[in-house]
């Protein structure tokens, strides 16, 4: 069965602070890998998304970057938090190819003050 | 740019009645139709997706996709306490791995 970890549940950093936001995924070869954040009372929005190991693309800029360094690992990044930081981090897999249901874990809580 | 959006904003249905959830959105190719649920402080969970004009069933739930009004919506049958969640309608496109979420309907079933 496949099983989605993200790490770490929570974090309160201070702002200006690096954040580094991790994901793994085990039971399946390439998935398509996403991270999504929502605003407390918000809408999900998508991030970044990969369909391979070394490329991810952006979807919105915020400050924040993505890598794939391996085919089960996505990490979510920035050098500087900045206050709108502060929300719920969502990673998600898909089955290769397109139009397939999300698998999301269980994400991380970030305050940034 | 493809526009989600859900009526209503919130919901609060008695136990045992049927709730209907409505989602519209404005690309016409779009491809993929799927309502998520997410519970208080929990990540989102599919439920149902659909890819062609029509319904599906599944238990409870009863998805209806039609594509030419850009309108797809999710029933609930039977309504239980236990369906009070966040519901998420998503819609894509081919090409796109781009999925776009709606703001949500707030479901509250009282017993």
């Amino acid at each position: 069965a496949q099983t989605i970890h993200q790490w770490p549940v929570a974090e309160i950093k201070a702002v200006g602070s690096p954040l580094s936001l991790g994901c793994t995924i085990k039971g399946k070869s390439s998935p398509n890998l996403y991270w999504y954040w929502q605003a407390t009372g918000g809408t999900l929005q998508q991030l970044f998304y990969s369909i391979t190991v070394g490329q991810v693309e952006s979807v919105v800029q915020l400050n924040l970057s993505a890598s794939r360094p391996k085919d089960d690992q996505f990490i979510l990044s920035t050098e500087k938090l900045l206050l709108s930081h502060s929300g719920f981090y969502l990673c998600a897999w898909s089955l290769p190819g397109e139009n397939s249901d999300y698998t999301f874990g269980s994400g991380t809580r970030l305050l940034v003050i | 740019q493809q526009k989600v959006q859900q009526s209503p904003e919130s919901l609060i249905v008695p136990e045992g009645a049927m709730t209907s959830l409505n989602c519209t959105f404005s690309d016409s190719a779009s491809q993929y139709f799927a309502w998520y649920r997410q519970h208080s402080g929990k990540a989102p969970k599919a439920l149902m997706s659909i890819f062609s004009n029509g319904e599906k069933e599944e238990g409870r739930f009863t998805i209806h996709l039609n594509k030419a009004s850009l309108h797809f919506s999710l029933h609930i049958r039977d309504s239980q306490p236990s369906d009070s969640a966040l519901y998420l309608c998503a819609v894509s496109h081919t090409g796109n791995y781009k999925y776009v979420f709606g703001a949500g309907t707030r479901l509250k079933v009282i017993a």
